[in-house]
């Protein structure tokens, strides 16, 4: 059975860089074709696709944040850690991780989220 | 960027009605095109990949259907807990941008 779950801090100030990290179960990195993605979405509003990094390191990041972002994955430890620099009011959101399976070209299943709030 | 579009925004509808929901896409994505359900307070779950193909578990009066830059999920029989959100995903570059969402209420 495939689970993964979001951690991190709830609140972050203004300016401040976000990390959070997905540790999943399930499945490993060594398969191929398999990837986590990492999703948002504000209160109230539509889902945005932030990035997505694949069992062989490859790393595609959203046009619009690409500059704030960074993915890495532990192997080791079944986690991929999730980095945003310069956070803002407007990154207040839900922050999903979701499983992308070998030869899907959809995110099969998803964590529960975790919201984050961005105030000072 | 590819830009995704759904109509409506909001529908109500009755237990037992067709539904029908749109998505374009800003460019041809063949037909690699995703819808998920979301119920408040809770995870998306996708329904169908690759613009029909229904995913493991999902009843079968979901259906998918279109290719280029049209597509449309249809509700056969809408039942009590298919009230939610559905949103549309292009997966032809990257596995990337969402539509904004089409929300089913109860009329």
């Amino acid at each position: 059975q495939i689970t993964l779950k979001e951690s991190g801090p709830t609140l972050v100030k203004p300016t401040q860089t976000l990390t959070l990290t997905c540790t999943f179960s399930g499945f490993s990195f060594s398969t191929s074709g398999v990837g986590v993605g990492w999703i948002r979405q504000p209160p109230g509003k539509a889902l945005e696709w932030l990035v997505i990094i694949y069992w062989d390191d490859d790393k595609r990041y959203s046009p619009s944040l690409k500059n704030r972002i960074t993915i890495t994955k532990d192997t080791s430890k079944n986690q991929v850690v999730l980095r945003m620099t310069n956070m803002d009011p407007v990154d207040t959101a839900t922050y999903y991780c979701a499983y992308t399976s070998p030869h899907s070209y959809a995110f099969t299943l998803w964590g529960q989220g975790t919201m984050v709030t961005v105030s000072s | 960027d590819i830009q995704m579009t759904q109509s409506p925004s909001s529908l109500s509808a009755s237990v037992g009605d067709r539904v029908t929901i749109t998505c374009r896409a800003s460019q041809s994505i063949n037909t690699y095109l995703n819808w998920y359900q979301q119920k408040p307070g809770k995870a998306p779950n996708l329904l169908l990949y690759g613009a029909s193909s229904l995913q493991n578990g999902v009843p079968s009066r979901f259906s998918g259907s279109g290719s280029g830059t049209d597509f449309t999920l249809t509700i056969s029989s809408l039942q009590p807990e298919d009230f939610a959100t559905y949103y549309c995903q292009q997966s032809y570059t990257n596995l990337g941008t969402f539509g904004q969402g089409t929300k089913v209420e109860i009329k």
